[in-house]
């Protein structure tokens, strides 16, 4: 699996977008970047996939850069309900398995 | 649909003794895994199962057995606690689709061994 890279914590806040970045320079093809997120005591959540374009959902935009060895997690108006700690997660095409880094903790000040 | 439930909420053990997590989900979902995470640690797959009579081993699975009788249930064995198995336990479930895959997580179980 590639390996990614995220900054330990960052702080943003209240009602500014949200940036997380994410480095997976070894990415491969058909290597999906997952991202999720999980708040304090709880089961972790899904936030927001890619392969290759930008996806935008109700919860976040994904931004992949186009050589894919980057990507960015924008949560685009922070609520103090987004302090959590965001893990990017790069995945293969048909493998289920999601292994976890040690994510970002995003602390949303108010 | 109650997702992905898990049970008990939170167990204490004596270091030796055996016990099984339960683990269930009602949305039919092919794949099931569970995850412990440590203390300020992130999460680290045990087992996993892509279907009914299917398990295999994830990340740290010494110490933990898993069965998959059924699409719903996927129970978590712990032969002989250690104190080394302090966590909190998630369970989670997915579909098996090629591409893209939601997984959702229970609410976690949260094991103290002595």
């Amino acid at each position: 699996d590639a390996k990614t890279t995220q900054p330990t914590s960052m702080d943003c806040a209240e009602g500014r977008a949200a940036n997380l970045p994410c480095n997976h320079s070894t990415i491969s093809g058909n290597e999906y970047v997952y991202w999720y997120r999980q708040i304090h005591s709880q089961g972790p959540q899904y936030i927001i996939h890619g392969l290759k374009n930008n996806e935008t959902n109700e919860m976040a935009s994904l931004i992949i850069t186009e050589d894919r060895k980057s990507s960015t997690l924008i949560l685009p108006h922070a609520t103090l309900r987004d302090t959590a700690v965001y893990y990017c997660i790069v995945r293969p095409v048909g493998d289920d398995k999601i292994i976890f880094g040690k994510g970002t903790r995003l602390h949303i000040l108010p | 649909n109650a997702g992905v439930t898990q049970t008990p909420k939170f167990q204490v053990l004596k270091t030796g003794q055996s016990m099984t997590l339960q683990c269930a989900q009602d949305m039919n979902h092919e794949y099931m895994s569970w995850y412990r995470q440590d203390p300020g640690m992130g999460l680290r797959l045990i087992h996993y199962s892509v279907g009914a009579g299917i398990t295999d081993q994830g990340e740290v699975p010494n110490g933990y057995n898993v069965s998959r009788s059924t699409t719903e249930d996927f129970p978590l064995r712990l032969l002989s606690a250690a104190p080394s198995q302090t966590s909190v336990y998630f369970c989670a479930s997915s579909l098996v689709l090629a591409g893209y895959n939601e997984q959702f997580f229970g609410p976690g179980t949260r094991l103290t061994v002595l």
